[in-house]
């Protein structure tokens, strides 16, 4: 079946140094990505997404890179901050319904 | 903070029960999402409403039930309460499938 998988459980960075997440989906035919933050005690926070007709997208500290090719997501954060560490999930939004297919999650940790 | 509102934060109950959980979307948003996260199945889509009507279905049991409302906030009705439901319930909202969709802080229930 579909799904949508992280390929570490943990990621630990050094302050101000850059992270990167990965994630592998399965569905080719979908075509909306999302990152979501999710901290302890609270619901997932939207963090950026990007549609299958881009392969880059950037937002504050934050960019997402997408290879259609391979099917393969990725979240980059530059100049990574304690504040950063969460869970962090990528999501795929299955086709007309709305319906998101979350992966397992990594947990970033941000070393001061 | 999302603007998606949910009671009770937490929720202690005994199996066999039968419990309610309440959901208000973002002001304008037509569409609520319920989904289901526990440590071993991470986050899963349950259920969605559009605009007063199911939407959507994922992997949600028959003792699970959903409505949304004329005022579009929704409720969650969970029954014949098991051990293997204690888990964190997300209700999420958007105005359209295609857009993102922003969670609420969750619901915490415990089965005892």
């Amino acid at each position: 079946g579909e799904s949508v998988g992280l390929h570490l459980p943990t990621l630990s960075v050094q302050e101000g140094d850059n992270s990167i997440i990965n994630c592998a989906y399965s569905n080719s035919a979908s075509d909306y990505f999302i990152w979501y933050k999710q901290e302890s005690g609270k619901g997932p926070q939207f963090i950026i997404d990007i549609r299958s007709n881009m392969d880059k997208r950037q937002g504050q500290r934050v960019t997402v890179l997408l290879n259609k090719t391979v099917k393969h997501l990725s979240l980059q954060i530059a100049a990574t901050q304690p504040g950063d560490s969460a869970v962090y999930f990528c999501a795929e939004n299955e086709g007309n319904t709305g319906k998101l297919i979350f992966g397992q999650g990594t947990t970033l940790q941000v070393k001061p | 903070d999302s603007g998606v509102t949910q009671t009770p934060k937490h929720l202690i109950t005994a199996t066999g029960q039968r419990v309610t959980l309440r959901c208000s979307p973002r002001s304008g948003d037509l569409s609520v999402y319920w989904y289901q996260q526990s440590l071993d199945q991470g986050l899963q889509f349950l259920i969605q409403y559009y605009n007063g009507e199911e939407r959507a279905k994922g992997n949600i049991l028959e003792r699970f039930s959903a409505q949304q409302f004329p005022d579009l906030h929704s409720e969650l009705n969970l029954s014949s309460l098991e051990l293997g439901d204690s888990a964190l319930y997300f209700c999420a909202s958007n105005g359209g499938w295609t857009d993102t969709q922003y969670f609420g802080p969750g619901t915490r229930l415990t089965v005892l």
